[in-house]
């Protein structure tokens, strides 16, 4: 693999229902971001991890949990899915260890969540 | 707050230039980015200014005034291909990224 893959590309899920994106990367980036995209707004970031076995909170972190076991791997969970959780999901990464540094997107999971 | 105001749909010519406006209302400044993305795909780094002035890169220019909160890329001999959203971001004080909600550009034959 080259850049950065998610999993999965899309998926329906009913409400209630635990779910977990996967995002990985093989670029030996240091940080690396969970974002989602609503129509009309900008990217809105939910975590961000500075470095393997660090994360922080961004934006709109309630509803979602993230961990950071290695550099390669940064999944996102939603413990009990609600609607508006319904959304486009980016994960991205920065070879630095901020986000001043030039950011690489993965292709995204299209979440609905009905 | 904190806030990125762009135009939110432009549209142009083939062959034309366009300017997308970006200005910004932040806590601090550390740098300014402009991404691409195409209709159901991840945004593409297109551009980062730090300093005032203009930055070339092929049909690509990207112009920063820090003292007025303003950028513009600027897109010359446009192609169907640029057809796509714009996202301006903006690294404030603590160096958190601060993303305008993008503009939608419509290329016309």
């Amino acid at each position: 693999i080259a850049g950065i893959t998610q999993a999965p590309t899309s998926q329906i899920l009913a409400a209630g229902r635990r779910m977990t994106l996967r995002c990985t990367q093989d670029m030996r980036h240091n940080a690396m971001y969970w974002y989602r995209q609503d129509l009309g707004l900008g990217l809105r970031l939910i975590h961000y991890s500075n470095t393997a076995g660090t994360t922080g909170k961004g934006e709109v972190p309630d509803g979602y949990s993230v961990s950071r076991a290695n550099t390669d791997d940064f999944p996102l969970t939603l413990a009990s899915a609600v609607p508006s959780q319904t959304s486009v999901y980016f994960c991205a990464s920065s070879d630095g260890g901020g986000m001043g540094d030039t950011q690489y997107f993965g292709p995204g999971t299209r979440l609905t969540v009905l | 707050g904190q806030n990125i105001d762009q135009p939110t749909e432009m549209t142009a010519t083939e062959g034309a230039i366009v300017q997308i406006n970006c200005t910004y209302q932040t806590s601090g400044f550390n740098g300014l980015f402009w991404y691409q993305q195409h209709a159901g795909e991840a945004p593409t780094f297109l551009s980062y200014n730090v300093l005032d002035g203009l930055e070339e890169k092929g049909r690509f220019s990207s112009f920063l005034s820090r003292s007025k909160g303003y950028s513009y890329l600027l897109l010359k001999e446009l192609q169907m291909k640029d057809s796509a959203s714009y996202l301006c971001a903006v690294v404030d004080s603590n160096y958190q990224l601060i993303w305008g909600a993008g503009t939608k550009l419509i290329i016309k034959p």
